[in-house]
Formats: structure tokens, C-alpha cells, sequence
């Protein structure tokens, strides 16, 4: 079964320093998103992205945040100037529109 | 926005006995409801959706019910095995590609 697969599982950045979190959607999706979960709370949704531009974004999706397509396959989420507050785990996902959202495993983000 | 609410935030039922849990949403134009289990450490996986054309649907152990006039949607589960121990978070959004509005989640632990 296809999976969303998501690089790396687990990343240590220092304050104020930028990340990019990878992932690689299922083949034939055409939406992709990106949720956060910080540790023992709920799932929330950060970004989703169709026909190569965001279509929807939360009230955390500041200017630190930005999505990109870089070419066919990846989908990759940048944090600019790091905080301790964005240490959480970030989960991407994809869809076909008319299914389902499925996760990834997950990238687990800590800034020291 | 949407605001989905989850109750309980934990529970604990014997081996072989049922599991419900129960969700309420506020946005009227959410049609589309997807429950996930999270195990620690693991992605969120689907286990079951509805959307709001149904009232109920089934898949073996696992239900789920949905009353649109009250917003309110729960899941069932029958005969629970140690196995079905993990966290259940309920979501809804408009619909399969728009953002999903995730509830607080709950842990559910099975006795052996």
C-alpha cells in the first residue's frame, strides 16, 4: 500500500536557525497539507496546498512558515528563525480530493 | 472556524467490552468526519470516516454514528482487544480536501 513517507524522523535545530521538513506525498495525490502536534496535544493544521499554490492556511502559518513543490515528487515545509514553541511533531499528508487524508510518520522537530 | 469537541479524554474499558467516544462540531458546513488512531510515536492512521449523507456506518468492530441535526458524531467499538489501545482523535472538515479540525483526542486503554 502507498505510504507518505517524510525526512528526517527526527530533527534537532538550534534556536533560531531554519529547517526544512521533507516529504514525499502519494503518487497520484493532488493535495497535500501539513499538520502539527505538540507532545500529549491535538492534531492542527498548518497548510494545504493544490495546484501548486496554497489553497488554505491557519492563523500559525505566519510569515516563519513557508510550502514548496520543488519538483514532482517532494513537498517540503521551511521554518525561518526557529522558536522553542515550534518544537513539535509535524506530520504531512496527502490526498486525492476525494479521499481520505493520509499521514505521514511524522518528523519530530526540537529546538534547543 | 470549526471547533470539535472530544469526550472522553481517557478511557478504560475491559477486554471484550465496548468503547464509545463522542465528538461535537460547530460548523454546519462540515460534511465530512474521519476518525484516526494514533498509537505512541506513530502516525495517525484512519480507522473509519462518515460523510453527512449518512447517518451510520460499519466496518467489523468499529462504528460509526452521525447526527447532523445536533452536530454531534461517536465512535464504537465492540469486543475491544488489548490491541485497540492507542489514542483516537475524531476530525471533521467541509469536505476530503479541505483542512481537517481535529478533536483533543482520546487515550484509550483495554484491560487484558
Amino acid at each position: 500500500e502507498p505510504e507518505v513517507t517524510q525526512t528526517p524522523s527526527h530533527q534537532v535545530t538550534q534556536m533560531g536557525q531554519e529547517v526544512i521538513l521533507r516529504c514525499v506525498p502519494i503518487s497520484n495525490h493532488l493535495y497535500f497539507y501539513w499538520y502539527r502536534q505538540i507532545l500529549g496535544q491535538k492534531v492542527e493544521f498548518l497548510v494545504s496546498f493544490y495546484n501548486n499554490e496554497i489553497s488554505e492556511k491557519s492563523e500559525i502559518f505566519d510569515d516563519q512558515f513557508s510550502v514548496e513543490r520543488p519538483d514532482g515528487s517532494n513537498f517540503t515545509l521551511k521554518i525561518r528563525s526557529t522558536k522553542l514553541e515550534d518544537s513539535a511533531m509535524y506530520f504531512c499528508a496527502s490526498g486525492s480530493g476525494a479521499g481520505p487524508q493520509h499521514f505521514g510518520d511524522g518528523t519530530r522537530l526540537s529546538i534547543l | 472556524g470549526e471547533n470539535v469537541e472530544q469526550h472522553p479524554s481517557t478511557l478504560s474499558v475491559q477486554e471484550g467490552d465496548s468503547a464509545v467516544i463522542k465528538c461535537t462540531y460547530s460548523d454546519s458546513a462540515s460534511n465530512y468526519f474521519p476518525w484516526y488512531k494514533q498509537e505512541l510515536g506513530k502516525r495517525p492512521q484512519l480507522i473509519i470516516d462518515i460523510r453527512s449523507n449518512v447517518g451510520e456506518k460499519k466496518d467489523q468492530r468499529i462504528a460509526v454514528t452521525l447526527n447532523k441535526t445536533a452536530k454531534h458524531f461517536s465512535l464504537h467499538i465492540t469486543e475491544t482487544q488489548p490491541e485497540d489501545s492507542a489514542v483516537y482523535f475524531c476530525a471533521a472538515g467541509r469536505n476530503t480536501g479541505n483542512q481537517f479540525y481535529f478533536g483533543t483526542g482520546t487515550s484509550l486503554t483495554v484491560i487484558p
